[in-house]
């Protein structure tokens, strides 16, 4: 299976804090995504990246990949309580032409005031 | 606003009785997209749909039906629901799988 799977299940800090989140899946990718879901609602796209780019910023948000590796890293800077939720990193298989999405398990990120 | 709206947002029934969990996005996107979300599971996908009559099966499509006859619509069927079907179900749409996708709110199915 394709599927990432995330690295620490459970992450909690406190606020000011940087949180690091990581997701390693098992075969070639075209990009990686990372999504936020706040406990029982929708998911929420945060950052995609493509498998020929290394780094990527989005607010306090940077993503790492690192196809070599088959890693990603997801780093939120000077968290916020709000920041608490479930983040997921999430890969299309190539050879659905990208129809089929695999999620991980997810992070749940825990930030206290 | 763009966005993904399912229906019903929750949902009780009765094991074997059919029903249907409409799903509609108006960002007129290729790719829509169900999923299933279980405790110590995760996200499971359950069918997929590329464009209008084109879907395929995800991980989990065994008890679920779906069609795509419009562009923006992509309804889940669940022709005689079981006890473990009880679920957190989400729908999605992407302009296509090189982007991320926009999430309906979900909708949490119990089946008695």
């Amino acid at each position: 299976s394709q599927q990432g799977e995330e690295d620490p299940q459970a992450l909690s800090i406190q606020e000011g804090e940087n949180a690091t989140m990581n997701c390693s899946y098992k075969t070639s990718i075209n990009n990686l995504q990372w999504y936020r879901q706040n406990s029982g609602r929708g998911l929420v796209h945060l950052i995609l990246i493509r498998s020929n780019e290394r780094e990527k910023h989005s607010g306090r948000l940077r993503v790492t990949l690192d196809t070599s590796k088959k890693s990603s890293s997801l780093l939120i800077t000077a968290s916020r309580a709000a920041d608490t939720a479930s983040y997921f990193c999430a890969t299309p298989d190539r050879g659905s032409t990208l129809g089929r999405l695999y999620f991980g398990r997810g992070t749940q990120l825990t930030v206290w005031p | 606003e763009a966005q993904v709206t399912q229906n019903p947002r929750y949902l009780i029934t009765v094991t074997g009785k059919k029903l249907t969990v409409t799903c509609s996005q108006n960002m007129n996107h290729e790719y829509m997209s169900w999923y299933r979300q279980d405790p110590g599971l995760g996200l499971r996908q359950i069918y997929y749909s590329m464009n209008v009559e084109v879907t395929d099966k995800g991980d989990v499509p065994e008890g679920y039906k779906v069609s795509r006859k419009e562009k923006r619509n992509f309804p889940l069927i669940l022709e005689s629901p079981s006890p473990n079907q009880t679920s957190l179900y989400f729908c999605a749409s992407s302009l296509s799988g090189d982007y991320g996708y926009t999430f309906g709110s979900g909708t949490r199915l119990t089946v008695v």
